[in-house]
């Protein structure tokens, strides 16, 4: 199995701020990346796929980047509505694991 | 419009057998470049893959959960089951479907559509 791992497991930041979120894949996974948000009662909100792809109707605040083991997230201009927890999940081979999360709070 | 709707059980006994079906909608389950997975999570804890299966043959199941779980589906239904045996209380959580693109046969593309959830609780 390829293990993710995510740092910083939560943060703190304020509206208006700029924030990264890392992802380390124990081996490589190409560009097979894709990145969640995910507010309290709800499903997980696909962002971002294929390491860097902003999916349909995501605001180009969020940005990905990244190759091979190691991925970054950025929230660019943090909006009120960007507080939630964010995870990562390789989709380069089965099992199709997540990152353990990073939650985002309000400073 | 796309749309998934996980249904099933809220309430298994301890070794008892969990039955949830996927009912999917603007998109068919024929289609090779498209896939359903079965993802759950527990309270408090992050999202934890199960299974996923592109068109009927195309299954691939969690390292240390595949002897419980079996995938299917029935295109005619638009419905994909996922069957998990000997129910335990760690078992309890929101179990989600999703979509998924493939992009080869072992690669793919994020998951962009979810169901609601369906929450299942495992006691006796």
């Amino acid at each position: 199995d390829i293990q993710m791992t995510q740092s910083p497991s939560s943060l703190s930041a304020s509206v208006g701020d700029t924030v990264t979120i890392t992802c380390r894949a124990r081996q490589t996974i190409g560009s097979f990346l894709n990145w969640f948000q995910q507010k309290p009662r709800e499903a997980p909100k696909l962002l971002i796929y294929a390491g860097s792809t902003l999916q349909s109707g995501v605001p180009s605040r969020f940005s990905g980047s990244g190759s091979g083991t190691d991925f970054t997230l950025t929230i660019t201009g943090l909006q009120p509505e960007d507080f939630a927890t964010y995870y990562c999940q390789q989709s380069y081979t089965a099992p199709l694991d997540f990152g353990q999360g990073t939650r985002l709070e309000i400073k | 419009q796309v749309t998934l709707k996980e249904s099933g059980p809220v309430l298994v006994k301890p070794t008892e057998t969990l039955t949830l079906t996927c009912t999917v909608s603007g998109f068919s389950l024929s289609n090779d470049k498209m896939g359903v997975s079965w993802i759950r999570q527990p309270p408090g804890m992050a999202p934890e893959w199960l299974a996923h299966i592109v068109s009927d043959d195309e299954k691939s199941y969690n390292t240390s959960l595949k002897s419980r779980l079996t995938i299917s589906q029935d295109t005619s239904k638009s419905q994909v089951v996922l069957t998990m045996t000997n129910m335990d209380p760690v078992d309890t959580a929101t179990y989600f479907c999703a979509r998924i693109h493939k992009y080869t046969i072992t690669t793919f593309n994020g998951m962009d559509v979810w169901g609601q959830g369906t929450t299942v609780t495992v006691s006796s």
